[in-house]
């Protein structure tokens, strides 16, 4: 079974702290992806990677950065967190091409 | 720009009742087609994909969708709702460069 891992359910922070939330795949995924979820807003993807050391800008990429050194692992960077970027955020992984994603558990961010 | 749209916010229905959730896309390409559902406290899992072929696809616990790609949408059905059905429910396009977009999801609560 398909197991993407996100290194916390839960985490506080403070306004201007660099954050990093981590994701994890064991399928050999070649697709990582990370989301928000908000309220009324559904999913929104902030940036995904279809390979190692790859990326590409979702729709929300301001604030965000990412990296993917193994292809294992994905991380997503605040670079300075603020108040609006509290959050509900969901790591997926997929096979490339017509495959459907694995979702992880999801990181409540709260920044105060 | 691409993007998904889905017609109800919350949508309330006893039980027995017949379900169907509305998604429009707007994207002019090849596109890979999806629901994915959402229990209270849980992740993401998928109930059914379509890629090619049928455009009536069968997904799991009874759903149905179908695609009409002169109308750009791909609607959720199920004949008879139960109360384990209340859920999340959001629709999600997949476009030929394997960005996944999802609309805003709507919140299906069913009453015993």
């Amino acid at each position: 079974d398909v197991k993407v891992t996100q290194s916390s359910r839960y985490l506080v922070k403070r306004t201007g702290e660099k954050v990093f939330l981590e994701c994890v795949q064991d399928m050999d995924h070649e697709n990582m992806f990370w989301y928000r979820q908000d309220p009324g807003l559904g999913l929104r993807l902030i940036y995904f990677s279809y390979d190692v050391k790859m990326k590409e800008k979702g729709d929300i990429p301001e604030g965000y950065s990412v990296s993917r050194e193994k292809k294992e692992r994905f991380s997503l960077i605040l670079e300075s967190a603020s108040t609006n970027q509290t959050s509900m955020y969901l790591c997926a992984s997929s096979f490339i091409g017509n495959q459907p994603q694995h979702f992880g558990d999801g990181t409540r961010l709260s920044i105060l | 720009a691409q993007s998904v749209s889905q017609h109800n916010h919350h949508v309330i229905l006893s039980e027995a009742a017949s379900l169907e959730l509305g998604c429009n896309y707007s994207y002019g390409g090849t596109v890979n087609l999806f629901w994915y559902v959402q229990y209270p406290g849980q992740h993401l899992q998928l109930l059914l994909k379509y890629f090619s072929g049928d455009p009536l696809v069968k997904g799991i616990k009874g759903f149905e969708a179908e695609f009409i790609k002169s109308k750009f949408s791909f609607n959720l059905r199920k004949p008879s709702v139960q109360w384990s059905d209340t859920a999340e429910y959001f629709c999600a396009v997949k476009t030929s460069y394997d960005k996944v977009i999802f609309g805003p999801g709507t919140s299906l609560s069913v009453i015993p």
